[in-house]
């Protein structure tokens, strides 16, 4: 089972947009409207942010959006603040046997 | 109020077996469509999702750990435990349990394989 795709650092400055993709294969992403996605600051385990690749969990802000395309699904920060400066990964539901897998992560910078 | 905590070694030596237990509160693994999962991360490297346990029992493994790992649970004390054999020095990481939405993780423990 490989990890989705997903570029190593985005970077922004603040109040600017920024989209991190995340690339799978017809067994996951492109399969299942089941992606989700995490942001994780050091030393601090995952929090969810996006599940089934559009919905926001009560709480996480509206500045978070999610989309897919085929087999590939972006996160959109809109309005770029300090604080979104983490890791962020990207995780689909897949035909295997896991069920889940893990994209590659990507560090957000705010410039 | 759902919560999620690993526990167990923090060190264990090459070659032997580790076991970690999950203890969660604020739901139960006999509810229909409810799971456990553990995941870890290797210092500064990605997540990996290790092993999943559901309601009914079912078990889905790593394809790539799936030989080294077991996963149970047991209902009436709220935890899920898991086993992993043959450890290595690459198996170092923090290990994290999670609710199978992936909406509710635990703190993490980290778990260094060294002699």
């Amino acid at each position: 089972q490989s990890a989705l795709t997903q570029p190593a650092s985005v970077s922004g400055s603040p109040g600017q947009s920024i989209t991190i993709s995340c690339t799978g294969t017809s067994s996951d992403v492109g399969g299942y409207n089941y992606v989700s996605w995490y942001q994780q600051h050091p030393g601090k385990a995952p929090k969810l942010m996006i599940y089934d690749v559009s919905n926001r969990p009560s709480g996480v802000s509206n500045r978070f959006s999610g989309s897919k395309s085929g087999n590939t699904a972006s996160l959109t920060i809109s309005g770029l603040q300090a604080e979104d400066e983490a890791d962020y990964y990207c995780s689909s539901y897949t035909s295997s046997s896991t069920p889940y897998v893990f994209g590659t992560g990507t560090k957000v910078t705010v410039l | 109020q759902i919560t999620l905590k690993e526990s167990g070694p923090t060190l264990v030596k090459p070659t032997q077996t580790l076991t970690l237990t999950c203890t969660f509160s604020g739901f139960s693994l006999s509810t229909s469509g409810v799971g456990v999962g553990w995941i870890r991360q290797p210092p500064g490297k990605a997540l990996e999702w290790l092993a999943l346990i559901y309601w009914d029992d079912d078990k889905r493994y790593s394809p790539s750990l799936k030989s080294r790992l077991t996963i149970t649970k047991d209902t009436s004390k709220n935890q899920v435990v898991l086993t992993m054999t043959n450890m290595d020095p690459v198996d170092t990481a923090t290990y994290y349990c999670a609710h199978s939405l992936g909406d509710y993780w635990g703190q993490g423990t980290l778990v260094t394989v060294s002699s």
